[in-house]
């Protein structure tokens, strides 16, 4: 049982290139998240997904796109990288309306340069 | 909004020493909070939920809603404690709100 898992883990963009980070989950679960993490800031949510075919804004959606591609998979585009882009993302799942908490990939950790 | 803070962005004790997590949170209903951990560049991990009222890793937290807190104690800190913690509350639609993490380096 993987849990949550992310590819890549590591990334070095240039400013304006584009790339997708991967998130799939084996729990089926129904709900799904992309979260950054920052220094100073914790994680601040991007985008999310209640359940297959529904995609949200969070708190910090600006450059970023998703794509809820059925109920295993949640990935994270970003069209036109920018070094304020640069950041460490979680992707994490959980039961839609339960109070277990989320379970979170390993992260990918992002730099533009 | 809500808001999830956690004043204090790095906590250093000596092994053995008790040690206290401050968390305060925004909502005025009835909140589901958690606590997660994050050692060094791993991912993050569920440490306690309030509503369970367990104890893990000899941490414990008490729900406060007179004074909207939810701080992270353990009665005596090992090395092995020493990681990111983050307080996180529960928003409507099943969007977790996370302060934004404490540091806890525990001194041998």
């Amino acid at each position: 049982n993987a849990g949550v898992t992310q590819t890549p883990k590591f990334q070095v963009l240039k400013t304006g290139q584009s790339m997708t980070l991967q998130c799939a989950q084996d729990m089926n679960h129904n709900s799904m998240y992309w979260y950054r993490q920052d220094p100073g800031m914790g994680l601040r949510l991007i985008y999310y997904s209640a359940s297959e075919g529904t995609t949200d804004k969070g708190e910090v959606p600006n450059g970023y796109n998703v794509s809820r591609l059925n109920k295993r998979e949640f990935s994270l585009r970003l069209e036109s990288a920018a070094p304020s882009q640069t950041s460490v993302y979680f992707c994490a799942s959980n039961v839609q309306g339960g109070s277990y908490g989320y379970t979170f990939g390993s992260g990918t950790r992002l730099t533009v340069v | 909004a809500q808001r999830v803070t956690q004043p204090e962005k790095l906590l250093s004790v000596f092994k053995g020493a008790p040690v206290e997590l401050k968390c305060n949170y925004s909502y005025s209903g009835s909140p589901e909070l958690f606590w997660y951990v994050q050692y060094s560049r791993q991912r993050l991990q569920l440490l306690l939920r309030h509503i369970s009222r367990e104890s893990i890793k000899g941490f414990t937290a008490d729900l406060n809603k007179g004074e909207t807190s939810f701080h992270l104690k353990k009665p005596f800190a090992q090395e092995e404690d020493s990681a990111m913690y983050y307080c996180a509350s529960m928003e409507y639609g099943n969007k977790l709100v996370f302060g934004a993490g404490t540091i806890l380096r525990v001194k041998s």
